[in-house]
């Protein structure tokens, strides 16, 4: 399958400040790249659509402001976390859209990030 | 309303034998996709198998069989000969197309931890 890579995997950042998650396809280019958030036992939310060249489209209630995602390249999106709290710890998780067979489209996930702010 | 829905928190199956992990959707869209994914305690999210709503036949991937019985809107997951490497969360996801094209959303279940028994 596509090998999508997430960095870092575990970062622990002080409260106000900011953290950047990078998510790389390794071997297909990707232009649609998706963020999620998973709190501990719960299921993937999705946060944000990333697309290569435009700007992202987040979903309801999250907060575009806070989340800055940029999509520069066909192979790489990031998720910055700006001036994080503790509520923002979390596991953010990416995804990249790849061709599965034919024109169906499935989603190959990095590694994850775990992030704890103190 | 829930989309995706698995109705089992937690399953056990001893090692070699199989399991069943369910998982109904609901959609009025005529096309879509159907997901399996693995996530063990490392955080990763491990696709495992995908079955289109225009597919004829179940699709299989190894170990792993997909029982799609469409008119019932169920998309159960076998999991055939059980390694205790199976423990783990496993989630059903739904992509519904939202304007087409590579603009889709992928929508999960809860999921389901399996654990394997010795």
């Amino acid at each position: 399958g596509a090998v999508v890579s997430q960095h870092p995997s575990r970062v622990i950042c002080k409260s106000g400040t900011s953290v950047k998650i990078e998510c790389r396809s390794l071997d297909f280019q990707a232009t649609t790249m998706f963020w999620y958030r998973q709190f501990p036992k719960k299921s993937l939310m999705l946060m944000a659509t990333s697309n290569e060249g435009s700007k992202a489209t987040y979903e309801q209630g999250v907060e575009k402001d806070k989340f800055l995602i940029n999509h520069a390249s066909l192979t790489l999106s990031t998720l910055t976390v700006t001036s994080a709290h503790p509520e923002d710890s979390s596991f953010y998780i990416c995804s990249a859209s790849y061709y599965l067979k034919g024109s169906e489209e499935g989603a190959f996930f990095g590694q994850g990030t775990r992030l704890t702010v103190v | 309303a829930q989309k995706i829905t698995q109705t089992q928190p937690g399953m056990f199956v001893q090692e070699k034998e199989a399991v069943t992990l369910d998982c109904t959707y609901d959609t009025s869209d005529p096309s879509y996709g159907l997901f399996w994914y693995k996530q063990p305690s490392s955080g990763e999210m491990i696709f495992l198998i995908y079955q289109g709503s225009y597919d004829q036949q179940n699709a299989t991937e190894g170990r792993y069989s997909l029982n799609f019985q469409k008119a019932r809107k169920s998309a159960n997951l076998v999991i055939s000969a059980s390694q205790l490497g199976d423990s783990a969360m496993y989630f059903c996801a739904m992509r519904e197309d939202r304007s087409g094209g590579s603009n889709y959303k992928l929508t999960f279940g809860k999921g389901t931890l399996l654990t394997v028994n010795p």
